[in-house]
């Protein structure tokens, strides 16, 4: 079963513009990661934030988390078509033994 | 290019065969995970070593599913059998040992499987 669930499941915008993507979680966290995912290709680590932190910034991303809530954001500023990918949240636990959970993803696509 | 490398990374297969897919985990990475990912979702949990030893496995692991890595370095994960609902995209990810670990995972590209 997967822990996270992101919405919208899928986002179109145009270049340029902003991109906003939640992530609702289930349990107890250590740390909360959103990955990137090109179409048919591995996943790429973005950000980590953890469960004491409240926001954090690396380039045009910016991630919350809000631990009240279970539920995270992932913000990327002045979109490009580059960023057209499938987003994706994971949780880790170290009772879990920091295994990753994933959601089922976000859809972004970045109109030229 | 030192990064995790999966092979092949394209499998096409009849029902009923047996198909292996290897993984090579950046070098100084104790821990490999095998991760499993259908169309429109994301990806789920296999099973996961700590250098040679297997740690767990998911409930997703049938019993004609078998991973080894059998040296501490390089995983390989076998299905035998092959049932058209294995379709999927395998992914390989390793990640340091437990005491630098923050969770961060690093993937392969993947293998996608196709059974017809």
């Amino acid at each position: 079963s997967q822990q996270g669930e992101e919405d919208p499941q899928a986002l179109s915008i145009q270049e340029g513009e902003n991109a906003t993507m939640n992530c609702s979680y289930k349990t107890s966290i250590n740390n909360l990661q959103w990955y990137r995912q090109n179409s048919g290709r591995g996943l790429v680590h973005l950000i980590l934030i953890r469960s004491n932190e409240r926001e954090k910034h690396s380039g045009r991303l910016r991630v919350t988390l809000d631990t009240s809530k279970k539920s995270s954001s992932l913000l990327i500023t002045a979109s490009r078509a580059a960023d057209t990918a499938s987003y994706f949240c994971a949780t880790a636990f170290f009772s879990n033994d920091y295994k990753l959970s994933f959601g089922a993803g976000t859809t972004v696509t970045v109109r030229a | 290019d030192t990064g995790v490398s999966q092979d092949p990374r394209h499998k096409i297969t009849k029902r009923g065969q047996n198909v292996t897919f290897r993984c090579d985990p950046i070098s100084e990475h104790n821990r490999l995970y095998w991760y499993r990912q259908t169309l429109g979702q994301g990806p789920e949990f296999l099973t996961y070593f700590q250098n040679e030893a297997q740690l767990e496995k998911s409930r997703l692991l049938s019993d004609r599913f078998s991973a080894e890595r059998p040296k501490g370095s390089f995983s390989t994960l076998e299905i035998q059998r092959t049932e058209q609902g294995d379709s999927a995209m395998y992914l390989c990810a390793s990640s340091p040992d437990r005491s630098r670990d923050t969770g961060e995972l690093f993937f392969g590209e993947g293998s996608r499987l196709t059974v017809l």
